[in-house]
């Protein structure tokens, strides 16, 4: 399954499927993105992240690809499993510091078993 | 692991009362921060803290206020709560760290509801 930026907020799939998460940014200065998952009840939680000058990182079943061309960054999630099931989050830092980070509104994604 | 505790996971108050959402973290953190997260609206950043008795604000400060006396804790005050402050409240904490983003870590949220 696949979601397509910030218009369509909810995405379900399969259980044992990859699922694609979109994100478009909007400020081409951004150095560095972040991948949040929050969970019902739940604070954020840090997924993953990528730097300006890289067009992919891979962690543990998740993969974050980074289109700078178009502003556009994805999170893959290999086999999903219904402990993926939450509301997924991209941030982006305009530079190194705290205080610059900003959140886009979220996708929610649900597993279906 | 770092954790980010909130005293509160869910608190209802009265229009006009003063309220009070605290914030502790254990991993010797020197920044935080309060966000409001609402539907349709994301986080939006209310005040942060890059050091003890210092404080900064976020992109929605009007009717709030902070305090930092400690490093491990940082206190979001409404000084007088109205319903438009009915939301989910979230602390996070940060390490500078050079080089790399300063990733921020999450309290798991206060919801205020505002009478």
């Amino acid at each position: 399954g696949e979601s397509v930026g910030l218009h369509l907020p909810t995405l379900s799939v399969q259980e044992g499927d990859n699922s694609i998460i979109n994100c478009a940014y909007s400020n081409s200065a951004s150095d560095y993105f972040i991948w949040y998952k929050q969970e019902s009840g739940k604070g954020p939680q840090f997924i993953i992240d990528i730097r300006s000058n890289m067009d992919k990182r891979q962690g543990q079943r998740v993969t974050v690809l980074l289109n700078k061309t178009v502003k556009h960054l994805s999170l893959q999630i290999a086999a999903t499993q219904p402990g993926d099931s939450a509301v997924y989050f991209c941030a982006e830092i305009a530079q190194t510091g705290a205080n610059n980070l900003f959140f886009g509104t979220g996708t929610r994604l649900t597993v279906i078993p | 692991d770092v954790k980010v505790t909130q005293s509160s996971r869910y608190l209802v108050k009265r229009t006009g009362e003063k309220v009070f959402l605290e914030c502790v973290q254990d991993m010797d953190h020197e920044n935080m921060f309060w966000y409001r997260q609402d539907p349709g609206l994301g986080l939006r950043l209310i005040y942060f803290s890059y050091d003890v008795k210092m404080k900064e604000k976020g992109d929605i400060p009007e009717g709030y206020s902070v305090s930092r006396e400690k490093k491990e804790r940082f206190s979001l005050i409404l000084e007088s709560a109205s319903t438009n402050q009915t939301s989910m409240y979230l602390c996070a904490s940060s390490l500078p760290t050079s080089g790399r983003p300063d990733t921020q870590y999450f309290g798991p949220g206060t919801r205020l509801t505002v009478l």
